[in-house]
């Protein structure tokens, strides 16, 4: 039973460049939820998606999209990269947004230079 | 002021210590509790939920006080393998789990 799976699992890119990370949940889940990770901080939620639209928002600007597919995989864009969206990127997928069943991916190692 | 807030450490203590993080939230709407463990460089990894008439598994032993909205993890007989970050976390009442800093533990022979 394959768990989540992200990817890429490391990245770099420029300021000003675009990103697309991806995650698929564990099977069976429906909900996914993406975290970012700063060096020495606990995750922060960006957004979760529930049956291909966004359910809940964290407090991260406009230039963090995402987007749920019918086969309950996800992507998460960020725009216009700032050196501080330098970050571990995190995908957790549950069923039907229940917290107990939270499952995370290893994460996408984004670095903005 | 954090919505979760933890010591963030580092606790250093020989093998076969009792270790004992706190945790304080701020929104008393909070449905449910856990406490998360994060390796270096890792996703977070469920430890165990939290109840406020206590639980216990095995070595480790985590307590909810709501009416002071205050959560903990007691770690007896720490092991090498127990060095890691453990995260306080809380679900709030709309759905969405928040993390604390992470308190890092190193257990040293």
């Amino acid at each position: 039973d394959a768990g989540v799976t992200q990817s890429p699992t490391h990245l770099i890119k420029t300021r000003g460049q675009q990103v697309t990370l991806r995650c698929s949940p564990k099977s069976g889940h429906d909900t996914v939820s993406w975290y970012q990770q700063a060096l020495g901080q606990g995750p922060q939620f960006i957004f979760q998606y529930y049956e291909e639209e966004e359910r809940q928002r964290g407090n991260f600007p406009d230039r963090f999209s995402g987007h749920q597919f019918p086969n309950y995989s996800s992507e998460l864009n960020v725009n216009a990269l700032l050196l501080g969206d330098s970050a571990l990127y995190l995908c957790a997928s549950s069923l039907d947004g229940r917290d107990y069943g939270y499952t995370f991916g290893s994460g996408t190692r984004l670095t903005v230079v | 002021r954090k919505e979760v807030e933890q010591d963030p450490g580092p606790f250093n203590v020989p093998e076969g210590a009792t270790v004992a993080f706190n945790c304080t939230y701020s929104n008393s709407a909070s449905q449910s509790f856990f406490w998360y463990r994060q390796d270096c460089r890792k996703e977070p990894k469920l430890l165990m939920s939290v109840y406020s008439s206590g639980n216990e598994d095995g070595r480790f032993t985590a307590q909810l006080n709501r009416a002071s909205q205050y959560i903990s993890l007691l770690i007896r007989d720490s092991k090498l393998s127990d060095s890691a970050t453990y995260l306080c976390v809380v679900n709030s009442n709309t759905g969405k789990l928040i993390f604390g800093q992470g308190t890092t533990l190193q257990v040293k022979p």
